[in-house]
């Protein structure tokens, strides 16, 4: 079975805070892509990334990371020094096998000025 | 800018009658097609898949006749919600691209009274 857990339902941080949203997939092939979205409260959801099973290196975009270890079936995704737009719901999905893409449940981010 | 065009963003209408949704790819084509319902403060549930030139593939559960998909080009899906019920409400969401990525509509916020 493939699933994708985001155990975090919400996170609160204040601005200019580092905040990690957690990832945990599972997956029986060995070969699959895991992707970050955003979704603004317009509701449009945004690619922030996407990371094949054979590449397990960190990726860094300005402020923006992500942390893809295998061994432990996770992806987590680092906001460092959060801003008030950083505020929206981040889906982590799985794409394996097949076309269809599972989504975890989302992780609602809130950043206070 | 946007590469999948999704009308209306909202729409609201009386309990009985149908609503149609369109789903434009912009700058690509796309002979498949995706569409997701998401309730408040939940998940991207995939409904259906919409094969350009073909019948659409449903998920379980997905009640095929309520909800009627027509991917007539390239370019074109449409989902149609027929004799709409309150239970109906839902953000629904398409999406089309390829295996590495998937590009998503801005969303149709449903209404039904």
């Amino acid at each position: 079975a493939q699933k994708v857990t985001q155990a975090q339902t919400e996170i609160s941080v204040v601005e200019k805070e580092d905040v990690t949203l957690d990832c945990v997939y599972e997956t029986r092939d060995t070969t699959y892509y895991l992707f970050w979205y955003k979704q603004p409260p317009s509701g449009e959801l945004v690619f922030l990334i996407r990371r094949n099973s054979f590449d397990e290196q960190n990726e860094i975009s300005g402020r923006y990371s992500w942390n893809f270890q295998k061994s432990t079936s996770s992806f987590n995704f680092t906001i460092t020094a959060s801003q008030v737009v950083d505020s929206a719901v981040y889906f982590c999905a799985l794409r394996a096998g097949t076309y269809k893409y599972i989504f975890g449940t989302g992780t609602r981010l809130k950043v206070l000025a | 800018g946007a590469v999948v065009s999704q009308h209306p963003s909202w729409v609201i209408c009386k309990s009985g009658t149908s609503v149609k949704i369109e789903c434009r790819s912009l700058d690509f084509q796309a002979t498949t097609m995706f569409w997701y319902r998401q309730f408040p403060k939940q998940s991207l549930m995939l409904m259906a898949t919409s094969n350009e030139g073909s019948k659409a593939t449903y998920e379980q559960g997905v009640e095929k006749d309520k909800f009627l998909i027509n991917h007539a080009s390239l370019t074109l899906s449409t989902l149609t919600v027929t004799s709409a019920h309150p239970e109906d409400s839902s953000f629904y969401i398409c999406s089309a691209g390829g295996y590495e990525k998937l590009f998503f509509g801005s969303g149709t916020q449903l209404s039904v009274l």
